[in-house]
């Protein structure tokens, strides 16, 4: 099956500073989403960027589908950023689709 | 607007106990509803998925069930549940078709004692 590679396993930030999350897929996907995962487990959607790139405030994604990457950019990061950070690739087959995650960036902000 | 909820948010259960979680979404008909397990660390784990009533996949052997008497209702659940059924359980909801991504429930945190 596909694999999803996330770098870096784990993030230390300090409160201000600005971070690179990466993403790497082995295979062509119909579609691509990026997930952060509160203290509390809450498992929150992001952006969904099959390609191109896409800003949400603090928050920005490109997704380079023919080199099988996305990046998810953090800028000014708070204390509230704190959690873990997933990718999550879609392949649509036999009716539905079927995501596989990476294992995520737990990335701590510190005040 | 569409909503998906689940529930109980926190179970305590001692080993050889049934089980039995449910997720519901709102707003919507005909969803794709999937199941996932997240244990100890970060991983996502898909358990089941289902396209359609009594329409029901399993990715993974496992002491788990799932069913889905109605369009918008999946249930998880195990006849005699096992340490290693703890866990964060997570599910899932989408839209039908490609090009449309998951919207995830709050999460039941199962601790199997």
């Amino acid at each position: 099956g596909i694999q999803v590679e996330q770098s870096p396993p784990d993030l230390i930030l300090q409160e201000g500073a600005n971070s690179t999350l990466r993403c790497n897929f082995s295979d062509s996907v119909n579609n691509l989403q990026w997930f952060h995962q509160n203290p509390w487990g809450q498992l929150i959607n992001l952006f969904y960027i099959p390609s191109g790139t896409k800003q949400n405030g603090r928050l920005s994604a490109t997704t380079v589908a023919t080199e099988r990457y996305s990046l998810l950019y953090i800028s000014s990061s708070q204390t509230t950023d704190s959690g873990v950070y997933f990718c999550a690739v879609e392949v649509y087959s036999g009716g539905y689709q079927k995501v596989t995650f990476g294992i995520g960036t737990k990335l701590q902000v510190i005040p | 607007s569409q909503t998906i909820h689940q529930w109980p948010a926190t179970l305590v259960q001692p080993v050889g106990s049934p089980l039995s979680l449910e997720c519901t979404v709102e707003g919507t008909s005909n969803p794709n509803l999937y199941w996932y397990r997240q244990a100890a660390g970060r991983g996502l784990q898909l358990l089941f998925y289902s396209v359609g009533i009594g329409q029901i996949s399993s990715e993974v052997p496992q002491n788990l069930s799932a069913s889905r008497p109605q369009d918008r209702q999946f249930i998880l659940s195990s006849k005699k549940l096992l340490l290693s059924d703890s866990g964060f359980y997570l599910c899932a909801w989408s839209r039908g078709g490609a090009n449309y991504g998951y919207t995830f429930g709050s999460g039941t945190r199962l601790t199997v004692v």
